[in-house]
């Protein structure tokens, strides 16, 4: 079945570690993007790329990083510098450039820092 | 930049009756897009309808329509025969023109609960 698949389900952190989330989808999709959920608040965008070995910074890419050297995959990094990572976080993708299309979600990844 | 504001965060409602859930954004785009996606308890975000702003009609999926006020910059979305199964959060999003990319901007969401 196609579609996107996160992993871990859950994840813990200690304070100062770095952690990566794993994000796969065989959609065929070039876009694909990074957002952070926090209770009662909507998802705010944190990098998206639009084609391999291509990303931009969204709203609140302090404290993150990402790569994309395969169309199938962009990992998501939290840094030790990421003040407050304890969130839920979702990536999704979409056909990159066509016109209002639909964005599918993967989901989703528990981080938590212990 | 836009901004998505929803001004309800619960709402409930009992099954087979009627629901609308609030949406307004601001944005000096005129061609845009407007979504609203369920997340139901397991989280996974489903698209539930879509909006293209320069289409007057307004956008229906079987239970699920749209009242699309362009000039008020107002999306609200009504939920007839509501089921148990439509208990979740309910975000609206907006999506820039084509030529900045696919991303989405969210509200805060609204909590629906569905009542037997």
């Amino acid at each position: 079945d196609g579609g996107i698949t996160q992993s871990p389900k859950y994840l813990f952190r200690k304070e100062g570690q770095n952690v990566t989330l794993s994000c796969e989808q065989n959609l065929n999709h070039d876009a694909m993007y990074w957002y952070r959920q926090d209770p009662g608040q909507g998802l705010r965008l944190i990098y998206y790329s639009q084609i391999v070995n291509d990303f931009q910074k969204g709203d609140i890419a302090e404290g993150y990083s990402v790569s994309r050297e395969k169309k199938e995959s962009f990992p998501l990094t939290v840094t030790s510098a990421q003040k407050n990572p304890t969130a839920f976080y979702l990536c999704a993708s979409s056909i990159s450039w066509g016109a209002g299309t639909e964005a599918f979600f993967g989901q989703g990844t528990r981080l938590t820092v212990v | 930049a836009q901004t998505v504001t929803q001004s309800q965060p619960e709402m409930s409602v009992q099954e087979a009756e009627t629901v609308t859930l609030s949406c307004t954004y601001d944005t000096s785009e005129n061609n845009y897009y407007l979504f609203w996606y369920k997340q139901p308890p397991s989280r996974q975000m489903i698209l539930v309808i879509r909006q293209e702003a320069y289409k007057q009609q307004n956008a229906t999926e079987n239970r699920f329509s749209v009242n699309f006020q362009k000039a008020a910059k107002s999306f609200s979305l009504k939920i007839s025969d509501s089921q148990l199964g439509d208990t979740a959060m309910y975000f609206c999003a907006f999506m820039k023109p084509r030529n900045a990319g696919n991303m989405l901007t969210f509200g805060g969401g609204t909590r629906l609960m569905v009542k037997p």
